[in-house]
């Protein structure tokens, strides 16, 4: 089983409009982290949003903010007023308890592209 | 604050070569992670360090291995290449510590290897 779906091959969106970018997962942990990132054509994956499960509140930085919902199992990317630069790949992915690894499971990514 | 460096950037060989991809973690970071990116795969984790020792192992051959120096820097070995590992190469690096989740892995450019 798919530990990270994300169900959007493609999106588009308008510029300065915002844009949802799903993501579900599946773990029997009850401790796990959740992270968003964004890969631009140039490759270098770049660190955007973390969840953490016991995390009370939604995680915000800057423009993005985490819709999680913890019951359903989605921790959703929610990108306000779109920027051209946000064009990209973005990447959910989750990291599991155990052992201290520092191991990430990504999603198979959603490509953003923000039209003018 | 440098950040991770991987060379080379770009690297072409053909079936049954080897190769050795560098990573150097940002400074005072410990633990260094590689993941293979293929258009079919997606991201796939390969190994994480931390002080020299394999943390853990995803599930690629052996003919994939890896190390890591006393000053954090890792290296990775693929043997006897196949068309397959055509991939991005990318490593990351974190603190290592078996603290908070959210210590998120601040990755490196990559290394695109092409297999002829």
């Amino acid at each position: 089983a798919q530990k990270i779906t994300q169900t959007q091959p493609g999106m588009f969106v308008q510029e300065k409009e915002a844009v949802t970018l799903d993501c579900t997962y599946d773990t029997s942990d009850q401790s796990y982290g959740l992270f968003w990132y964004k890969q631009p054509s140039s490759g270098e994956m770049i660190f955007l949003i973390y969840q953490g499960s016991y995390d009370e509140q939604n995680a915000t930085e800057g423009r993005y903010s985490l819709n999680f919902q913890k019951a359903r199992k989605s921790a959703n990317l929610v990108i306000s007023a779109s920027q051209l630069g946000d064009s990209a790949m973005y990447f959910c992915a989750m990291r599991e308890s155990g052992a201290g690894s520092y191991q990430l499971t990504f999603g198979k990514g959603t490509k953003l592209s923000v039209i003018p | 604050k440098a950040g991770v460096t991987q060379t080379p950037r770009y690297l072409i060989k053909t079936r049954g070569q080897q190769v050795t991809l560098s990573c150097s973690p940002i400074s005072g970071h410990r633990s260094v992670s590689w993941y293979q990116q293929t258009p079919g795969q997606g991201l796939q984790f390969l190994f994480e360090y931390f002080s020299e020792t394999q943390r853990n192992k995803g599930n690629f051959p052996g003919r994939f291995s890896g190390r890591q120096f006393s000053n954090s820097r890792s290296e990775m070995n693929v043997s006897t290449l196949e068309l397959g590992d055509s991939a991005l190469y990318l490593c990351a690096s974190s603190w290592g510590t078996s603290g908070s989740f959210g210590n998120e892995q601040f990755f490196g450019p990559g290394t695109r290897l092409t297999v002829l």
